[in-house]
């Protein structure tokens, strides 16, 4: 159960795009279908914006995008927005009833 | 209002247990399964425990197996999280968090605020 490897830091001005990589294995992300991210403003609740891969919960904005190729998922930001600037944390079930979480990017709008 | 609250975080000796809850309202808890994920200070987000809303299916971080024990009661809308035999490294911020999949693979649609634990001497 190592911690899915993202990038430490991200950064765009506004109305750019930015990605954010999460690699994993074959034993978690190379398997399923069930990455999920979420969006992290410290000493709030973190909040989900992508599951399921690349679908996105009601009232989450369609700036934000998700994509998966083999051991690696990626989520989009378009678009950016000051309010983007955040922690962000990749998320994939990894079989037997578990689950890791990535290392967390922090993305800077400039 | 939907939501969930954490309980039982606080000041714990080494080698001690600590019982955190979570009550949930709002929604029909047994429709949910349930996580624990605990943030350890200036860290990003670890996934600690999972149970489905049957109680069927557990799992554990191996970083907690052995040590943590979840449990839920539907009846009461409460998640449980048993910890024994803690070390400093169990310090962290806990968060109950929701998942409205049947077999809890990880959709984490609602989060508490956290209760913070945090073991020392």
């Amino acid at each position: 159960q190592s911690a899915l490897t993202q990038p430490r830091s991200v950064s765009g001005s506004p109305g750019q795009s930015v990605t954010i990589s999460c690699t994993g294995t074959g034993a978690d992300i190379g398997s399923y279908n069930y990455v999920s991210w979420y969006q992290h403003h410290p000493g709030k609740a973190p909040k989900l914006i992508i599951y399921d891969v690349n679908k996105r919960p009601s009232g989450v904005p369609d700036r934000f995008s998700g994509s998966k190729s083999g051991i690696t998922a990626s989520l989009t930001i378009s678009g950016l927005q000051t309010d983007d600037e955040a922690d962000y944390y990749c998320y994939s079930y990894a079989g037997s009833n578990t689950g890791v979480f990535g290392t967390g990017a922090k993305v800077t709008v400039l | 209002e939907v939501q969930l609250v954490e309980s039982g975080g606080g000041l714990v000796q080494p080698g001690r247990s600590l019982r955190l809850s979570c009550t949930a309202s709002g929604f029909s808890f047994d429709d949910y399964a349930m996580h624990w994920v605990r943030q350890r200070p200036g860290k990003g987000l670890e996934w600690v425990s999972g149970v489905i809303w049957n109680s069927v299916h557990i799992g554990y971080a191996d970083s907690v197996k052995g040590r943590f024990t979840i449990s839920r009661d539907n009846a009461r809308n409460s998640l449980y999280l048993q910890m024994d035999s803690l070390s400093p490294e169990d310090t962290a911020l806990y968060f109950c968090v929701r998942d409205p999949t049947v077999t809890g693979v990880g959709r984490l649609d609602l989060w508490g605020q956290g209760t913070l634990v945090t073991v020392s001497s």
